[in-house]
């Protein structure tokens, strides 16, 4: 059982293209969190969330907590955002992780 | 600040070698959170701490795992004996004030046991 399930697993997007990956989780939550794995590995964190929403430049998060559902979009997709994309949810003392999204914007 | 910082980058070892990776975390953040990653089951909340005292591991797959923090500036995580199941990326992570804020991640360390 995966407390937090992903989609799309693979997304292949042209440059300019608006994006959206989606997260959805059945735990109770605290918080939650996108983060960014570079294709060399390196781990960025995106957004912490515990309701509504955040922007960033050209990044948007949302989250509903009735739902247990968040979202994140990328306007003006650019192949630099090439990228797997983590959700986590922090609950009590666990984080659990999604399986990620590897996300692919084409020139 | 310098950010998260871990050593060594690469290790490889035999199975039955103890192994022992090292994490900065950066100055004033009071939490610090050890995570493996592999292909099989993604990235892992292993153990944290909070003001170096571990606060959850049951993350921490087997006896033969320890982690320490012996001060706000180092942690150590160490596999004692090492098996090539083990092989996996270690990230150490660190985050202030509490669990649930933005957690700013080193660089991993990439395990092969042999």
């Amino acid at each position: 059982k995966n407390e937090v399930e992903q989609s799309p697993q693979n997304l292949t997007a042209q440059e300019g293209e608006f994006i959206t990956i989606n997260c959805s989780y059945s735990v109770g939550i605290s918080a939650l969190h996108w983060l960014q794995q570079h294709p060399g590995g390196g781990i960025v964190s995106l957004f912490m969330l515990s309701s509504g929403k955040k922007k960033h430049g050209r990044l948007i998060a949302t989250i509903n907590i009735q739902e247990k559902h968040s979202s994140l979009h990328i306007t003006a997709s650019h192949p630099r955002d090439s990228a797997v994309y983590i959700c986590a949810v922090a609950t009590g003392n666990q984080f659990y992780f999604g399986t990620g999204t590897s996300l692919t914007v084409i020139p | 600040d310098a950010g998260v910082i871990q050593s060594p980058r690469h290790e490889v070892t035999e199975m039955g070698q103890e192994v022992t990776l090292r994490c900065k975390p950066i100055s004033g953040h009071d939490y610090l959170f050890w995570y493996r990653q592999t292909m099989m089951r993604g990235l892992e909340l292993l153990i944290y701490f909070n003001n170096n005292v571990p606060i959850d591991d049951s993350g921490m797959p087997e006896d033969r795992f320890s982690a320490k923090m012996p001060n706000a500036s180092f942690s150590t995580l160490k596999i004692q004996p090492s098996e090539p199941r083990d092989s996996a990326v270690y990230f150490c992570a660190s985050s202030f004030i509490t669990r649930y804020n933005e957690q700013f991640f080193g660089p991993g360390t990439r395990l092969t046991v042999l």
